[in-house]
């Protein structure tokens, strides 16, 4: 069946790193979308692989292994502003996202 | 405008009244989604359209009609409001091209009772 795992919440420091795991199973793959969703707000695009290996933008990087059907979403020199839901979703082949139910980011000073 | 605009931002509805969230985008995607979200799942797909004048059914669509007269608009009505249909609704469009991000709109608040 489909289903894509993320955990329910984490927390971390400001200034730290915090890595947000993401594990999927779905019909097909065609590649893996991390959302940002303060809360009250709509998500907004973060991140997109399609490839294996490690994207980075600025502050934040997105990692994907197809074979073990694992990414992961790297926020470094954490600030205030970065405390927030962050969704997994995946792309099957007929172009359907199916989503994770996000991991909620709780930064404390 | 610039992006995707929904309306109303919040409601409160009688159980059995009909309602349509209102989805308008500027950016001439081809493709516009509905989603609602709920306290501990992901999103839900509703309802899609690939383009103008087409629409397909999603994951949860029971209860739920869409039409898409044209590429800008993606109308959501509810014809016979229920308390499970309770939620957060998105609209969002796309391109699909490149990697096809979707740009949402600020989301419709509709509460039944």
């Amino acid at each position: 069946g489909q289903n894509i795992d993320q955990p329910t919440e984490m927390t971390a420091t400001e200034g730290a790193i915090v890595q947000i795991n993401c594990t999927y199973q779905t019909s097909g793959f065609n590649g893996l979308f991390w959302y940002q969703q303060h809360a009250g707000e709509a998500p907004t695009f973060l991140s997109y692989n399609v490839l294996d290996g490690l994207e980075e933008k600025g502050r934040f990087s997105s990692f994907l292994s197809r074979s073990k059907g694992y990414s992961y979403l790297l926020l470094k020199e954490l600030q205030m502003k970065d405390s927030a839901s962050y969704l997994c979703a995946v792309r099957e082949s007929n172009y359907q996202l199916i989503w994770g139910a996000g991991t909620k980011l709780i930064i404390k000073p | 405008i610039a992006g995707i605009t929904q309306a109303p931002t919040s409601q409160i509805l009688a159980a059995g009244r009909r309602m349509t969230l209102r989805c308008t985008q500027d950016m001439r995607h081809n493709a516009m989604y509905w989603y609602r979200q709920d306290l501990g799942l992901g999103l839900r797909l509703i309802h899609y359209s690939n383009t103008a004048g087409t629409t397909g059914k999603g994951e949860v669509p029971d209860g739920y009609s869409v039409s898409r007269a044209n590429t800008d608009d993606f109308p959501l009505t509810l014809a016979s409001a229920v308390p499970s249909q309770t939620s957060v609704y998105f609209c969002a469009s796309s391109d699909r091209g490149d990697t096809g991000e979707l740009f949402f709109g600020e989301g419709s608040r509709l509460t039944v009772l």
